[in-house]
């Protein structure tokens, strides 16, 4: 099955404890991206990847970090979370092309970071 | 900068009634896309339509279809004979430039039975 995954689908945790949030997706795309989402302010892009070692920053990229060394995966880095990192986090992919294609979404991470 | 406004935070609709969201943006790009994505409580996001800003024609999707007035810089979403599984959130959303996507804050779609 298609599918973007991601890890873990809930956490908690504490001010300054470096965590990782996994994203993988198995259908060979190029393009991989992460989303914050919070109440009334939508989805805000935090990074973006169109290949294997190229990423770029969103909107929000503050306090994040990224690697991409194997085409599947995405993990998205807090080194330092603070309480205002809690959030809704979002994992997509997409195949590049001359147009923008449709992206898939994976499950969501609900973060609270106390 | 681009930006994506939805002003309705919410709307309700009466089962098998016709509603219609709204979008408008802004971006500095010759090229770009549009999309309107799905967000029930479940919380997936699920693509619903996509435009091509260049494409002059509306696209439709069964009863999906928007409105995209290109000089005006708007992208309404309707969705015809409304059903109980189309209470959602909904997002529209612009694509680009390098591959960077900004989405409007959402409306809350009720459907009443």
């Amino acid at each position: 099955e298609a599918q973007v995954t991601q890890n873990p689908r809930y956490l908690i945790t504490v001010t300054g404890k470096k965590l990782t949030v996994t994203c993988s997706q198995n259908m060979n795309h190029e393009y991989m991206s992460w989303y914050r989402q919070d109440p009334g302010l939508g989805l805000r892009q935090i990074y973006y990847s169109m290949n294997v070692e190229v990423t770029d920053k969103g909107d929000v990229p503050e306090g994040y970090k990224v690697s991409r060394k194997e085409k599947r995966n995405f993990p998205l880095i807090l080194e330092s979370p603070s309480p205002n990192q809690t959030s809704l986090y979002f994992c997509a992919s997409s195949s590049l092309g001359v147009a923008y294609n449709e992206q898939f979404f994976g499950p969501g991470t609900r973060l609270t970071v106390l | 900068a681009q930006t994506v406004t939805q002003s309705q935070p919410e709307m309700s609709v009466q089962e098998a009634e016709t509603v219609t969201l709204s979008c408008t943006y802004d971006t500095s790009e010759s090229d770009y896309y549009l999309f309107w994505y799905k967000q029930p409580p479940s919380r997936q996001m699920i693509l619903v339509i996509r435009q091509e800003a260049y494409k002059q024609q509306n696209a439709t999707e069964n009863r999906f279809s928007v409105n995209f007035q290109k000089a005006a810089k708007s992208f309404s979403l309707k969705i015809s004979d409304s059903q109980l599984g189309d209470a959602a959130m909904y997002f529209c959303c612009v694509g680009s430039g390098t591959y960077k996507y900004i989405f409007g804050t959402g409306t809350r779609l009720k459907v009443l039975a």
